[in-house]
């Protein structure tokens, strides 16, 4: 079964260009959560949709992250400008959110392998 | 603030021994817990989780303990073996709330 496939795997560009990091979350699952790890603040979430809607962004740090979901299949986490600061390992998850009242319906978060993005 | 913390960093344990890794958390709206493993260059895997109805949860060699009184969880990992060296991270999350809380990961080295 493939799970979270995420592109690029490396990506290396200047400061000021942009930076469009790619995600297909497995097939069946319908959230998709962003997250960013770095030394100083470890795994935080960036943004997730439920069902291609997004739903939390409060973790996106500034305007010039965004995030798109055009589809069940796809998503995109864009930086524009990119600055060195912005180096870190981008994680793609997924997962099948059941309903709210079914404990049973605890589903993990799976994970793809992550870009490592550096901003020089 | 953090509301998921892992205070050991690092845990060095002999194969074939139990490894313990410990975490707690300050939000006692967290019903759900999961433990991810990490190799290098790889995303997190899930490992094993606990609903906040039961206290212990097992999965083969992995067990998963709950003290909501303590807000303390614990994975075990009896017995040890050198696959099992990894970064490992504890999550939690509130009902009906998809966003997880991650810890600061713990480093488990199994020394053959």
């Amino acid at each position: 079964d493939a799970g979270v496939i995420q592109s690029p795997r490396h990506e290396v560009t200047e400061m000021g260009q942009e930076v469009t990091l790619r995600c297909k979350p497995i097939s069946g699952h319908n959230s998709l959560f962003w997250y960013r790890q770095t030394m100083m603040r470890g795994l935080e979430l960036l943004i997730y949709f439920n069902n291609n809607v997004p739903i939390d962004d409060s973790g996106m740090p500034e305007d010039r992250f965004s995030a798109k979901m055009p589809n069940a299949s796809f998503s995109t986490l864009k930086i524009q400008p990119s600055e060195p600061r912005d180096s870190a390992v981008y994680f793609c998850a997924s997962q099948f959110r059941g309903a709210f009242s079914d404990l049973n319906s605890n589903q993990p978060q799976h994970f793809g392998d992550g870009t490592r993005l550096s901003i020089l | 603030d953090q509301q998921v913390k892992q205070n050991s960093p690092s845990l060095s344990v002999q194969e074939g021994r139990i490894s313990i890794l410990n975490c707690d958390y300050t939000n006692s709206m967290f019903d759900y817990f999961l433990w991810y493993k990490k190799y290098p260059a790889e995303g997190p895997t899930f490992l094993i989780s606990i609903s906040s109805i039961k206290d212990k949860n097992e999965d083969g060699r992995f067990t998963v303990f709950l003290n909501k009184s303590a807000k303390h969880l614990s994975l075990h990992i009896v017995p040890s073996q050198p696959g099992d060296s990894a970064v490992y991270f504890c999550a939690a999350r509130s009902a009906g709330n998809e966003k997880l809380t991650f810890g600061t990961g713990t480093r488990l080295t199994i020394i053959p």
